[in-house]
């Protein structure tokens, strides 16, 4: 089955340290990958997105993912984060369709002072 | 510059009650989308729309409606609301599908619904 799974529901990190967040899918080929942001109260906003080529991208606000075709995996990085970097993290990947996108459940990104 | 608006922001309905969101952008997006999203469920996409006149269902489609009449609305229908269609839901229009590099989704801030 096609599936995208972020394995953690919530991230605590301090402000300032670095960030992983996690993303896998499970799927027969590549697909597209993306990364969106949601702040509290707001829509989501994308921040990145691998379609092919270069494993490593980069996005807006000083975040980057790296693809790993061997791990089927897309975690999204960020060496040094800031307190308005504290919302919830949305992995989503592109596979059979050319319109539906497949979500994962998000991680939510708590920064402590 | 507006983008994606939706309208209301907030809603509480009683079962068995009807409402319609609207969607609206000025971005003169052709591929508009509805989606709901609950806690620890990710979104899912109810339906969405290619073009004006144009409507299609997506992994949730039971219990909705769309018409999208206008290039720039894309209206969202409940003819018999449930409790289970308490959710906070999404509207987001790209410029062309998420598969080439000019579909980012741009979302709406979103519509608040509780059926009681």
């Amino acid at each position: 089955a096609q599936s995208v799974t972020q394995p953690d529901i919530h991230i605590t990190v301090s402000e300032g340290a670095s960030l992983e967040l996690r993303c896998n899918y499970s799927y027969g080929a590549t697909p597209y990958l993306f990364w969106y942001v949601q702040s509290p109260g707001q829509g989501l906003q994308l921040l990145l997105k691998y379609f092919s080529g270069d494993t490593l991208v980069q996005g807006i606000k000083g975040f980057e993912a790296e693809f790993k075709r061997s791990q089927s995996s897309f975690n999204l990085r960020k060496p040094s984060v800031h307190w308005s970097d504290a919302a919830e993290y949305f992995c989503a990947g592109s596979m059979d369709s050319n319109y539906q996108l497949i979500w994962g459940a998000g991680t939510k990104l708590i920064i402590k002072p | 510059n507006a983008g994606v608006t939706q309208t209301p922001k907030f809603r509480v309905l009683k079962t068995g009650q009807s409402m319609t969101l609207l969607c609206a952008q000025d971005m003169n997006h052709e591929y508009m989308y509805w989606y709901r999203q609950d806690p620890g469920m990710g979104l899912r996409l109810i339906h969405y729309s290619v073009g004006e006149g144009t409507t299609a269902k997506g992994e949730v489609p039971d219990g909705y409606n769309v018409s999208r009449l206008k290039k720039q609305n894309f209206l969202l229908g409940l003819e018999s609301a449930a409790p289970s269609q308490t959710s906070v839901y999404f509207c987001a229009s790209s410029y062309s599908t998420p598969r080439v590099t000019t579909g980012e989704l741009f979302f709406g801030e979103g519509s608040r619904l509780t059926v009681l």
